[in-house]
C-alpha cells in the first residue's frame, strides 16, 4: 500500500513547466513527503523532500497544500532529460520508502 | 566520489538455482537497503540492513536473505529461485536511520528460466 496516488502519465512540452500532483489524504503529522524519479534503465534518483513548507532545489519546487492532503512536484522547464517515472512517498522516521507504480512523465521536443 | 554500485549487471539462471547479489554504498554511508522491482511496477522493499544486522524487513519469504559486511557492503541472497524472482534488484544506502534520502545503484537485472 503506497498510501498516496498519482496519475499513472503525464506528458508536456519540452521547455514548459510540468505540475506533477500526488494526493497522500491520511499523511500523519510526522511524515515527510519525498519524490523520486527513475529515469530507464537506472535506479530512483531523489529529487526533493519536505514536511509542510514549499521547497525548491536546483532540480525542482515541491509545492505542499495547507492541510499537507496532496504536493505538487513543479518542474520549471522540462527537457527531454526529465522524461522518467516520478514516485511520491511519504517517510516517518526509518520507515521505508513505499513506492506506487508513479507517474510516467512524456516530454515532447 | 563513487555512487553506490551493484554487481552483477545481468544474471540469468534456473528455477531452484540460488544467487548472490552485491552492493557497496555511497562513500560515507552506513545503511543499506534493498528493493525488488518487476516489470511496470515500483520498488518493492525487502529488508534494511544497519551495523551488520538486519533491522527492518518487507513482506518477503525467508528465501530471500542478506548480509552487511564490515566495510557497511551488503549481499543479497536468494534460494530455491521461482520464475517470479525475475525482477531488477535495486540497492539504496543512506546515512544512519533517521530516514534519511537513500542513494540507489543502477540495479541487477535477474532472469529466472
Amino acid at each position: 500500500d503506497a498510501k498516496t496516488t498519482q496519475p499513472n502519465s503525464m506528458e508536456s512540452n519540452e521547455e514548459e513547466p510540468v505540475h506533477l500532483p500526488c494526493n497522500h489524504s491520511t499523511i500523519s503529522g510526522t511524515d515527510y513527503i519525498h519524490w523520486y524519479r527513475q529515469l530507464p534503465s537506472q535506479g530512483p534518483e531523489y529529487v526533493i523532500h519536505g514536511l509542510t513548507s514549499n521547497v525548491n532545489n536546483r532540480m525542482a519546487s515541491l509545492a505542499i497544500a495547507e492541510d499537507r492532503k496532496s504536493s505538487t512536484l513543479i518542474l520549471h522547464r522540462a527537457t527531454l532529460r526529465d522524461a522518467a517515472v516520478y514516485y511520491c512517498t511519504r517517510v516517518s522516521g526509518n520507515t521505508p520508502l513505499v513506492f506506487g507504480k508513479g507517474t510516467r512523465l512524456s516530454v515532447i521536443a | 566520489d563513487a555512487g553506490v554500485t551493484q554487481s552483477p549487471t545481468h544474471l540469468i539462471k534456473t528455477r531452484g538455482q540460488q544467487v548472490t547479489l552485491r552492493c557497496s554504498p555511497k562513500s560515507g554511508h552506513d545503511t543499506v537497503s534493498w528493493y525488488q522491482q518487476a516489470l511496470g511496477q515500483g520498488p518493492q522493499f525487502i529488508f534494511q540492513y544497519y551495523e551488520e544486522e538486519e533491522r527492518q524487513r518487507g513482506n518477503f519469504p525467508d528465501r530471500f536473505s542478506g548480509h552487511q559486511f564490515p566495510n557497511y557492503s551488503s549481499e543479497l541472497n536468494v534460494n530455491a529461485l521461482l520464475l517470479g524472482d525475475s525482477a531488477l534488484y535495486l540497492c539504496a544506502s543512506s546515512l544512519g536511520l533517521a530516514g534519511e534520502t537513500q542513494y540507489f545503484g543502477p540495479g541487477t537485472r535477474l532472469l529466472v528460466l
